[in-house]
């Protein structure tokens, strides 16, 4: 039982490449999430997915495509990668049931830095 | 605007002493309170939670309390260890909508021999 996986742990892009981040949960839940993580901010929230086949909107969204592949995966895309998106990004999953969120799990992290 | 504010922002102590972390916020109305633990280079990983008619939980040496009228949690952290070393993020679920977290910025706490 791995949890939560990310990958790659680290990633350096130039100005304008694309990438994506991949997440993988094996916990069986509903709801999986990306955040990013700057120094001295909390965790702020850039896409969720409450459920397959659906995703929405965060709190910090603009630069940033995802897709909800299938229960387990769910993967975030940097179009265009721009210096202001160098950050850590994590992962996250919980079970949600009748507007009741549970314990969120959180993957391991990816460090971006965009030069 | 939903906050969550914590303090201090960083603090050292020695190994063996406790230490007491605060966490202010204004999520309203709100469902839970959670403590994580985040070691460098990692995921922030669930120490407690609390919901509103809670007062007080404890994990082990970790004990945090709740005061859902003036809004504010605090984490206890008895006989310090240097695993202790780590940032302690405060998390707060609101209650509306899709139960959206408010993060703290978290509090780094160093703990030396």
């Amino acid at each position: 039982n791995a949890g939560v996986t990310q990958t790659p742990k680290f990633q350096v892009l130039k100005t304008g490449q694309s990438m994506t981040l991949q997440c993988a949960q094996d916990m069986n839940h509903n709801s999986m999430y990306w955040y990013r993580q700057d120094p001295g901010m909390g965790l702020r929230l850039i896409y969720y997915s409450a459920s397959e086949g659906t995703t929405d909107k965060g709190e910090v969204p603009n630069g940033y495509n995802v897709s909800r592949l299938n229960k387990r995966e769910f993967s975030l895309r940097l179009e265009s990668a721009a210096p202001s998106q160098t950050s850590v990004y994590f992962c996250a999953s919980r079970w949600t049931s009748g507007g009741q969120g549970y314990e969120q799990y959180f993957g391991p992290g990816t460090r971006l830095t965009v030069t | 605007k939903n906050q969550v504010e914590q303090s201090p922002q960083s603090l050292i102590i020695l190994e063996g002493k406790n230490c007491t972390l605060q966490c202010n916020y204004t999520v309203s109305p709100f469902s839970n309170l959670r403590w994580y633990k985040q070691d460098t280079g990692r995921g922030p990983v669930s120490l407690t939670i609390m919901t509103f008619s809670e007062n007080t939980k404890s994990n082990g040496r970790y004990t945090a309390t709740l005061d859902a009228d003036t809004k504010q949690s605090s984490l206890h952290i008895t006989a310090s260890q240097l695993s202790d070393s780590a940032s302690y993020i405060c998390v707060v679920t609101g209650l509306t909508g899709r139960r959206a977290l408010t993060f703290g910025s978290g509090t780094r706490l160093q703990v030396q021999p």
